[in-house]
């Protein structure tokens, strides 16, 4: 079975610019859930998406949002990006609700903002 | 604010050595995952326990969830070089799995 597939795996923009990510998850999973990780805040939570519903998110301005197709692919976009945006950005899958299911994360995406 | 502590934060050990790694809620929890992350990789789930006083094993690695659910511990017996990387526990918060801040352990052969 595939894992989770991230794409791109870099990305370089300049303040100002958007950007979109995008994440398949494994087949026949059904949440995915999307993380920021930087070295001095960790893995921070930004939303998780359930047959095409947000469910939750996290403490992140507006600026960021997502979206979850019917095949359960998921793309999250950054609009106006600032230099405090470059991290690692992960994507994870699991079956159900990710409060119960073991994640499945994908390699993720690095965006450096310039 | 952060929802779950987790110490030490940094760990260098000689190769042989025990490991640990505590997370501690100031909530009952329902459950903990925990997770490793190779340096350059992504988080790989390890376990999950749902059970108050519950003891899991892996190989070399022990799982413990406090009576209270409010705690918990991995434990890493004579510690290898694959051993290195980062270990989280993560719970729900506010029906957010939400991850603690990690223990980097690095490993002296």
């Amino acid at each position: 079975k595939a894992g989770v597939t991230q794409t791109p795996r870099y990305l370089i923009k300049t303040r100002g610019q958007q950007v979109t990510l995008s994440c398949s998850p494994i087949s026949g999973h059904r949440s995915v859930s999307w993380y920021q990780q930087t070295p001095g805040q960790g893995l921070q939570f930004l939303f998780e998406y359930f047959s095409e519903t947000q469910r939750n998110k996290g403490n992140f301005p507006g600026r960021f949002s997502g979206r979850q197709f019917s095949n359960s692919r998921s793309e999250m976009n950054v609009s106006t990006l600032e230099l405090g945006d470059s991290a690692l950005y992960l994507c994870a899958s699991s079956l159900d609700s990710s409060n119960n299911s073991p994640l499945h994360f994908g390699n993720g995406t690095r965006l450096t903002v310039t | 604010g952060q929802q779950v502590m987790q110490i030490p934060q940094y760990q260098h050990v000689q190769e042989g050595e025990d490991f640990t790694t505590y997370c501690n809620s100031s909530t009952t929890l329902s459950n903990i995952q925990w997770y490793k992350q190779r340096p350059g990789g992504h988080p790989v789930f390890l376990i999950q326990l749902v059970k108050s006083g519950e003891v899991k094993k892996q190989k070399r690695l022990t799982f413990q969830f406090g009576e209270a659910k409010k705690n918990s511990s991995l434990h890493i017996t004579a510690t290898q070089t694959t051993d290195v990387g980062t270990y989280f526990c993560a719970v729900v918060y506010g029906n957010k799995l939400v991850f603690g801040s990690g223990t980097i352990l690095r490993v002296k052969s």
